[in-house]
């Protein structure tokens, strides 16, 4: 089983800083990582797909890069509706599917 | 637009059955392979079963196996997930989730969640 890694656990932020979030996987997951926001109360909602790619309707601001071990995902201006809890997930090597543990980004 | 309505969660006692179902709406059913994940309180995300676009290949996460079953009627639009043997460690909220293709890839559509509680 791949096991994805997060870091930092929070990040205190400010309304238009830059948020830089890690994804660290166990072995080689090539570029298949995906990237999900969740509000509290709320469903996950997916933001990047294939390390890289925007889903439908996510703001140019969300950018994902990385491949084989190492992703990052970068909030280019945080607005304040971005404050979340970002978790990543592979599909390389399933089943299973595997998520991080996620990182909450909140208001600093 | 895509729409996925769960139901069926509520209070069960340990060792006891429940039934979840997953109604889905505005996009064609059959060529998308659809996911159970659940979240247990406070915590993170798990994958708990897929099944492919036509039903013929369906694969659970190891917590769950031998227990669950995921199930779908392409011709009602609808996927299930009957719990049987349940533990405390079950009790989550369950999300259904639509694949981004016919078989497993990335969840993108979730719908809302139904809540499973399990206690005596």
């Amino acid at each position: 089983e791949i096991v994805l890694t997060q870091s930092p656990a929070t990040l205190s932020l400010s309304p238009g800083e830059r948020a830089t979030l890690s994804c660290r996987a166990s072995q080689s997951v090539n570029s298949y990582l995906a990237w999900y926001q969740q509000k509290p109360g709320q469903a996950p909602r997916l933001l990047i797909y294939d390390a890289s790619n925007r889903a439908t309707g996510i703001p140019a601001r969300f950018s994902g890069s990385g491949s084989g071990t190492d992703f990052t995902l970068t909030i280019s201006s945080l607005e304040p509706e971005d404050f979340a809890v970002y978790y990543c997930q592979q599909r390389s090597n399933w089943p299973p599917f595997t998520f991080g543990p996620g990182t909450k980004v909140d208001i600093k | 637009q895509v729409q996925l309505v769960e139901s069926g969660g509520g209070v069960v006692q340990p060792g006891r059955s429940l039934r979840l179902s997953c109604a889905a709406s505005g996009f064609t059913f059959s060529a998308y392979a659809m996911h159970w994940v659940r979240q247990a309180p406070g915590k993170g995300l798990e994958w708990v079963a897929v099944i492919s676009y036509d039903g013929t290949n369906k694969y659970y996460a190891d917590s769950v196996k031998g227990r669950f079953t995921i199930s779908r009627d392409n011709s009602k639009n609808t996927v299930d997930l009957q719990m049987n043997s349940l533990r405390a460690e079950d009790a989550a909220v369950y999300y259904c989730a639509r694949d981004k293709a016919r078989t497993g890839t990335y969840f993108g559509y979730w719908g809302q969640g139904t809540l499973v509680t399990v206690s005596s």
